[in-house]
Formats: C-alpha cells, sequence, structure tokens
C-alpha cells in the first residue's frame, strides 16, 4: 500500500517571503510524483511532476520540488510568494506506470500582505 | 484546459433519489476519472475509465456507479443519493502521460 501525507494543513506567509509545502510518502517501489494546485472554486491544475531523471523539479508559477529518495519526500518550495499564490496544494503519487493518483490531503498556502 | 466540461455545476437533491452527473470532454482522451472531494481527505477516486465501455472501481466506489458508451462522456450516477454522498465531483481526464486535467467540479447536496 502507499500513501501521502502532507505535513501542514495550513501555511500562513507574508507576501515576497519563501514557502515550503511537506509532502512524504510510502511505498516499497519506485513512484511518480506530482503537486497540483486548486485556486478557490476551481478544478486542479499540474504544477510539477517528477517521473525520473533530475531531483529537482521546476514547475510553472516559480515553484520547485526536490525529490529526495531516502527521505521519501517531496517538498515543494518558492522563494518569493504572491498574493496570487493563494490556493491549496495536493501532493499526488503513483506507482511506477501502474496505478491511479492517490492524493494527500491538501495544504491551505495562505499569502498575506 | 483540456476542454473538460462538467454538468450540472451545481446541485440539490433529496435522499433516496437518483441522480446522475455529466463530465465531457474535447480532446480525445482515453482515460476518464471521477473523483470526490471532501474537507480534510483530499481527493478520492470514485471509478474511472480506461476505454469506451472499459471501466473499474476506485477507493470510494460504494454507492456509484458509472458508464461511458462514447469516448468524449463520462457518466457518474448515484443509484439512491444519501447524505454522505453530499461533496464536490471533479471529473479528470488523462493521455496516459501520467498528468491528469481536471474539470470545474460539481458541488451536490444532500438534503
Amino acid at each position: 500500500a502507499q500513501s501521502v501525507t502532507q505535513l501542514d494543513s495550513q501555511v500562513p506567509v507574508f507576501e515576497e517571503a519563501p514557502v515550503e509545502l511537506r509532502c512524504n510518502y510510502s511505498s516499497s517501489v519506485s513512484v511518480y510524483l506530482f503537486w497540483y494546485v486548486q485556486y478557490p472554486n476551481q478544478g486542479l491544475q499540474l504544477l510539477l511532476k517528477y517521473l525520473s531523471g533530475s531531483t529537482l523539479v521546476k514547475g510553472i508559477n516559480g515553484f520547485e520540488a526536490e525529490f529526495n529518495k531516502s527521505q521519501t519526500s517531496f517538498h515543494l518550495r518558492k522563494p518569493s510568494v504572491h498574493i496570487s499564490d493563494t490556493a491549496e496544494y495536493f501532493c499526488a503519487v503513483i506507482r511506477g506506470s501502474q496505478g491511479n493518483l492517490i492524493f494527500g490531503k491538501g495544504t491551505k498556502l495562505s499569502v498575506k500582505p | 484546459d483540456a476542454g473538460i466540461t462538467q454538468s450540472p455545476r451545481h446541485k440539490v437533491t433529496e435522499t433516496g433519489t437518483p441522480v446522475t452527473l455529466r463530465c465531457h470532454q474535447t480532446e480525445n482522451h482515453r482515460y476518464m476519472y471521477w473523483y470526490r472531494q471532501d474537507p480534510g481527505h483530499g481527493l478520492r477516486l470514485i471509478h474511472y475509465s480506461y476505454g469506451v465501455k472499459d471501466t473499474d472501481k476506485g477507493e470510494v466506489s460504494d454507492g456509484y456507479s458509472v458508464s461511458r458508451s462514447k469516448t468524449e462522456d463520462f457518466l457518474l450516477t448515484l443509484e439512491s443519493a444519501t447524505s454522505s454522498q453530499t461533496s464536490v465531483y471533479f471529473c479528470a481526464t488523462e493521455t496516459g502521460t501520467d498528468e491528469q486535467y481536471f474539470g470545474p467540479g460539481t458541488r451536490l447536496t444532500v438534503t
């Protein structure tokens, strides 16, 4: 079985501050990892994904994430956030090329002026 | 934007009534999914389809059925709605590259 744990349900930050949203997964086999963003009253949109290769993955809107196999983590980072980054962020995992997306419970990022 | 629409966008229904939600896509994606989103639970997979008339159960399939008679349409049916099925329902599609595209969601309230 595999699961995804997002360690923080809510993260408040001030505008232009750096942010890290944490994600840990459990799996005994190789995984594909994803971060999705959901703006208020909208569907989810892919931010970035890790399938293989470089462990540092860059996504849209200035976000990046680093795959750490030894720590089974895939934390999302942004060096300077904007008000418009206020949204809910979901980490998700697929085991290899099989199976379906398993989502974490989400982290609500609130950016304050 | 993968051209995914969901209908209705909002629905209020009574316990025990049947409800059908529709997902329509214009991109000819092979795979389609239905999720429900509830506070504190993230998104959970209800059913998915890997082609016309090919469907399978997800994590929370009890009380739901699906049908896919055309590539572009994926229907989710609640045979007899219960209050526990009050949720926001999202449809998603995928070409097979592991990236899923989500619709705008349907907010269903069962009273």
